[in-house]
């Protein structure tokens, strides 16, 4: 089984709009959740992070974590052209091994 | 500004050769990663190495080795290449145990095409 799941998309909403990206994993020992955003012919860079369960803000998006159901989410609101790129879900922190979803292509269309 | 270089952005090689690609970071990191990226697989996790001299198998080792001479390099060895290695390879580093580090950052890639 693999330790990140997320639907790879693709998806497409139109600007403004509030989108959802969702993944789940597979052990409930493991604390350190990121969301990396990754634009086309580059490497992936950091957006958000969560230590264990809960939410967290910084400006349009909100990471989220729930432990009972072993779900990891994104929120963005009022989407904007500029985030059209690929989501990646994440797991691990510290010295512990890194390891990836797949990734879901997002378009936000203007 | 953190930096993560990749020694070469696009490599084409034949089947059979023995491929070598670098990475080297200038944050003094102690963890550092390798993963190649598919259409609709991801990033998969070849190789990382927690410290120099020091590494340990990802989800998708095989074919593949590595080398943590320095803090700062870390290579990704091709034994003998295959088209089935023909992929984007990232190299990452992060910061070190215990202080909850999150952030890897990576480096811009290597296409790498073997035929």
């Amino acid at each position: 089984q693999k330790e990140v799941e997320q639907d790879p998309g693709p998806l497409s909403v139109p600007e403004g709009a509030i989108v959802s990206l969702n993944c789940t994993y597979s052990n409930s020992a493991f604390q350190y959740f990121m969301w990396y955003r990754q634009y086309s012919r580059k490497g992936p860079e950091l957006l958000m992070y969560t230590y264990s369960s809960g939410n967290k803000e910084d400006g349009r998006f909100t990471a989220q974590v729930d432990k009972s159901s072993k779900y990891i989410s994104l929120f963005i609101r009022d989407s904007q052209p500029s985030d059209s790129a690929t989501y990646l879900c994440a797991r691990g922190g510290g010295n512990e091994k890194l390891t990836f979803g797949t990734g879901t292509r997002l378009t936000i269309i203007p | 500004d953190v930096k993560v270089t990749q020694s070469s952005r696009y490599l084409v090689k034949r089947t059979g050769e023995k491929v070598f690609l670098e990475c080297v970071q200038d944050m003094d990191h102690e963890n550092m990663f390798w993963y190649r990226q598919d259409p609709g697989l991801g990033l998969r996790l070849i190789y990382f190495s927690y410290d120099v001299k020091m590494k340990e198998k990802g989800d998708i080792p095989e074919g593949y080795s590595v080398s943590r001479e320095k803090k700062e390099r870390f290579s990704l060895i091709l034994e003998s290449a295959s088209t089935n290695q023909t992929s984007m390879y990232l190299c990452a580093s992060r910061g070190p145990t215990g202080q909850g580090n999150t952030e890897a950052f990576f480096g811009q890639g290597t296409r790498l095409t073997v035929v």
